[in-house]
């Protein structure tokens, strides 16, 4: 059964900071790894998407890199900002019992202080 | 567009009550998925919808969880009888045709909060 971690679990930092979010999983049979941010209240909005024949991809001051042999990913923030104040999640979509599915982390809550 | 519509935001019920959920996906997107997300468990898939047909519905946790998908515009997810434990956010979320199937991004409805006394 694949297993998606997140760590940490919460993350505070002062404004200006370079950071990383960690994601491990533990089937390396993924189709894709993607990560999402959700505000308090709102749905999920996808940030970036590393298909599996991917090492990394790139938005703005984002970055996020794919280890598929190791099931590990990690996402960088550049220059953090206030408005960067989310919980990040990290998916994996693989096959399950004959079709696929998408497995979440429990999100890692990023606090980013003025 | 829009974006993922659901309905209603919030709901708060009595324990036995019967609730749906419905939701409206982006237009021209083939998959639908439903997914509950609680403090302890995190995000789960439900069920997803496939051109309206479900492929999976591993997920659902009893036979009190039902879900339609009538056309390729709305879908209900339904709870009869509902109980306390049923009390989290339902999002539903819809994705355009990908290379494999379901590979592309998902994009998410704002959820509903439900709350069964």
């Amino acid at each position: 059964k694949q297993e998606v971690t997140q760590i940490p679990a919460a993350l505070s930092v002062p404004e200006g900071e370079n950071l990383v979010l960690n994601c491990s999983f533990t089937d390396s049979a993924i189709y894709n790894l993607q990560w999402f941010r959700q505000d308090p209240g709102k749905g999920l909005t996808s940030l970036l998407l590393i298909q599996s024949s991917q090492r990394e991809q790139t938005s703005g001051r984002l970055n996020a890199s794919l280890d598929k042999s190791s099931g590990r990913s990690t996402l960088y923030i550049a220059a953090s900002q206030p408005g960067d104040s989310a919980t990040y999640l990290c998916a994996v979509l693989h096959s399950g019992a004959g079709s696929y599915q998408l497995t979440f982390g429990k999100g890692t809550k990023l606090s980013v202080i003025p | 567009d829009a974006g993922v519509i659901q309905s209603p935001r919030h709901e708060v019920t009595e324990m036995g009550q019967e609730v749906t959920l419905r939701c409206k996906p982006i237009s021209g997107h083939d998959y639908l998925f439903w997914y509950r997300q609680t403090m302890m468990r995190g995000l789960e898939l439900l069920i997803y919808f496939n051109n309206n047909v479900p492929i999976d519905d591993s997920g659902m946790p009893e036979d009190r969880f039902s879900a339609k998908m009538p056309n390729a515009s709305f879908s209900t997810l339904k709870i009869q009888p509902s109980e306390p434990r049923d009390s989290a956010v339902y999002f539903c979320a819809s994705s355009p045709p990908g290379l494999a199937g379901g590979t592309d991004t998902q994009y998410f409805g704002p959820g509903t909060r439900l709350t069964v006394l």
